[in-house]
């Protein structure tokens, strides 16, 4: 099992560039979220989705787009990359039905100049 | 929205000397979770809380979910350099739909 895999591990970008963060997991989980990490804030949810199909927005979702096509896999696009959008983002999977707890990934370190 | 506060923001213990963070929400929480994070890592899952008044051990840890389930504790008993690390409480409310994390509590530990 190889878990949460994210890539790239890090990224630079252009204001006003657009990327994929790609995330996916093998534990076949139901429940995918991203989240971002900027220092003194914590972890704030971006997107979250349930199951294939089904995604919604978390606490800060402005600037991002999610699709979920496959159990397995949960992009995150930034369609026009801004400095703002400089963090650390986390996938993170679950399956709620046993313990809840969420597995991470390793995590993109992304600088947007 | 729902907020989910720590404190404190950071901890500097001596080593063998207790450390307690606290998590408050604004809302009543269905469950609680508490994660770990090590300098430049992921979070990792440490434990969930469900029933009010809860408590759980873990070797020298100590987790509580409050009687109203909008707080809860994590004591570490006697720190080792090993606890270093932030610690971060993340909320629960109907069902798992929306985790709220807390701001996290980082713990150095001095030798």
């Amino acid at each position: 099992n190889a878990g949460v895999t994210q890539t790239p591990k890090f990224q630079v970008l252009k204001t006003g560039q657009s990327m994929t963060l790609q995330c996916a997991q093998d534990m076949n989980h139901e429940y995918m979220s991203w989240y971002r990490q900027d220092p003194g804030m914590g972890l704030r949810l971006i997107h979250y989705s349930v199951g294939a199909g089904i995604t919604d927005q978390g606490e800060v979702p402005n600037g991002y787009n999610v699709s979920r096509s496959t159990t397995e896999d949960f992009p995150l696009r930034l369609l026009s990359a801004a400095p703002s959008q400089t963090s650390v983002y986390f996938c993170a999977s679950a399956d709620p039905e046993t313990r809840g707890e969420q597995f991470f990934g390793p995590g993109t370190r992304l600088t947007v100049l | 929205g729902q907020q989910v506060m720590q404190i404190p923001q950071y901890q500097h213990v001596q080593e063998g000397e207790d450390f307690t963070t606290y998590c408050n929400s604004s809302t009543t929480l269905s469950n609680i979770q508490w994660y770990k994070q090590r300098p430049g890592g992921h979070p990792v899952f440490l434990i969930q809380l469900v029933k009010s008044g809860e408590v759980k051990k873990q070797k020298r840890l100590t987790f509580q979910f409050g009687e109203a389930k909008k707080n809860s504790s994590l004591h570490i008993t006697a720190t080792q350099t090993t606890d270093v690390g932030t610690y971060f409480c993340a909320g629960l409310t109907g069902g798992y739909q929306k985790v709220t994390f807390g701001t996290g509590t980082k713990l150095q530990v001095i030798p």
